[in-house]
């Protein structure tokens, strides 16, 4: 089945330690984005690429950074996590930007010690 | 601005009961997309629809059905007969069509809780 996998499901990482979260997809979709959901709040999209031109949201802290190497993986960098970026991290395809569905992986949980 | 409001933050019913998840939307285009999605505990948000602003047809899948009015800019969902393993956040999103929106409008979420 064609899918979008998210590795780890689980990540610890130290204060100010950098971790790289993975992405990667089967559907052969152009975009993909990236997604910050906090406990009980909405995802709240942090950047998206559409093919290799990548888009920042106006309000993602530098701390945040993204590659694509290739049309399948992804990956969302934090180079200094603080406490605040303890989050489920969502990664979403889709064909198109904006009115094309966005198939979401299972997320990864970053907790920061 | 677009805005998705979803005012049931917490829904608990017994199993079999009806329940409706009430989405009221802004926006100022005459093209845009509604959607719902589907969060259960593992933490996947799973897609359930995708409804056009031109379409205003109601829509059933099973024990889901979906009733989009725009003249009073809803889209709400009913589960017919819940079940346990319908427990899980529902999220209501609107994306307008213009060129150069890439952006889901998340609303707030209503988590639903079925009792055995």
């Amino acid at each position: 089945d064609a899918m979008v996998i998210q590795n780890p499901r689980y990540q610890v990482t130290q204060f100010g330690k950098p971790v790289t979260l993975s992405c990667s997809q089967t559907l052969n979709h152009n975009v993909m984005y990236w997604y910050q959901q906090k406990s009980s709040q909405a995802p709240k999209l942090l950047f998206h690429y559409y093919d290799k031109d990548f888009n920042n949201e106006a309000d993602t802290p530098d701390n945040f950074q993204s590659r694509r190497p290739n049309t399948s993986f992804c990956f969302l960098d934090i180079r200094s996590p603080g406490l605040g970026d303890a989050a489920m991290y969502l990664c979403a395809t889709s064909t198109t930007v904006g009115a094309d569905t966005q198939y979401f992986g299972p997320g990864t949980r970053l907790t920061v010690l | 601005a677009q805005k998705v409001t979803q005012a049931q933050t917490e829904i608990s019913v017994v199993e079999k009961e009806d329940v409706t998840l009430d989405c009221v939307y802004e926006t100022r285009d005459t093209t845009y997309y509604l959607f719902w999605y589907k969060q259960p505990p593992s933490g996947e948000l799973v897609f359930l629809i995708r409804r056009n602003s031109f379409d205003e047809q109601n829509e059933i899948s099973g024990r889901y059905s979906w009733n989009f009015q725009k003249s009073t800019s809803s889209f709400n969902f009913t589960i017919t007969a819940s079940q346990v393993v319908d427990s899980a956040v529902y999220f209501c999103a609107l994306s307008e069509a213009r060129a150069g929106r890439r952006a889901l409008t998340f609303g707030s979420g209503t988590r639903l809780q079925v009792q055995p």
